[in-house]
């Protein structure tokens, strides 16, 4: 059982579209952390979100972390192939642990 | 800087040999983490080292897996008698605070055949 749900698993689309990709659980985390890896690559962290209801921005991608703190978007404006890669989603479970628990991912596909 | 190292990149090794595989975090990053990942898998927790203190090795799988962390610094990732459910990529991550697994490498790709 995955304690992270992402959806889409795959997303595939053309140069200039939108996207919001989601990650969501039934648990309450203490923070989210939003990471891409490309392939033969390790994640590299995009941000970390805190406070339920928290928006943060990182150019033309937008993550939102649940009131409830128990799920988190992210949204893409205007994809560019460079956005290409393993969208992974993970956080510490709240009540302690430092340990992030990941979900499997979306892989995403921009075509120029 | 220099961010997290792992090496080999890649290894392969026949079913039942031993193997090692080496982290250099941060210079600084007092957090240290294993993970697995496979294909299709999300990433697997292994271990954790914090500072001086006791690591925490819940997610290690069984008994052949073992790490240690020496001075604070340099992990090893240690699988005995390697069996092919083995074969994975083993990334090491390290971080400055405790909020996220900050700074990964780029993984050791370990092929058991």
């Amino acid at each position: 059982t995955q304690l992270l749900e992402q959806s889409p698993q795959f997303l595939s689309i053309q140069e200039g579209e939108n996207l919001t990709v989601y990650c969501n659980s039934s648990s309450v985390f203490s923070s989210l952390q939003w990471y891409r890896q490309e392939p033969g690559e390790g994640p590299v962290l995009l941000v970390t979100v805190v406070t339920g209801g928290e928006v943060k921005k990182l150019k033309r991608l937008t993550f939102q972390f649940g009131d409830a703190r128990k799920d988190s978007s992210l949204h893409i404006t205007a994809a560019q192939p460079g956005d290409t890669g393993l969208y992974l989603c993970a956080g510490p479970l709240s009540g302690g642990s430092y340990i992030p628990t990941f979900g499997r991912g979306t892989s995403l596909i921009v075509h120029p | 800087g220099a961010g997290v190292s792992q090496s080999p990149s890649n290894k392969v090794t026949e079913k039942g040999k031993d193997v090692e595989l080496r982290c250099d975090p941060i210079s600084g990053h007092t957090a240290l983490y294993w993970y697995r990942q496979s294909l299709g898998q999300g990433l697997e927790f292994l271990i954790y080292f914090q500072g001086n203190s006791a690591p925490d090795k819940s997610g290690l799988p069984s008994d052949r897996f073992s790490a240690e962390r020496t001075g604070g610094s340099v992990s090893t990732l240690t699988i005995q008698r390697t069996q092919q459910e083995d074969s994975a990529v083993y990334l090491c991550a390290s971080s400055l605070g405790r909020l996220a697994a900050e700074s990964f490498g780029p993984g050791t790709r370990l092929t058991v055949t």
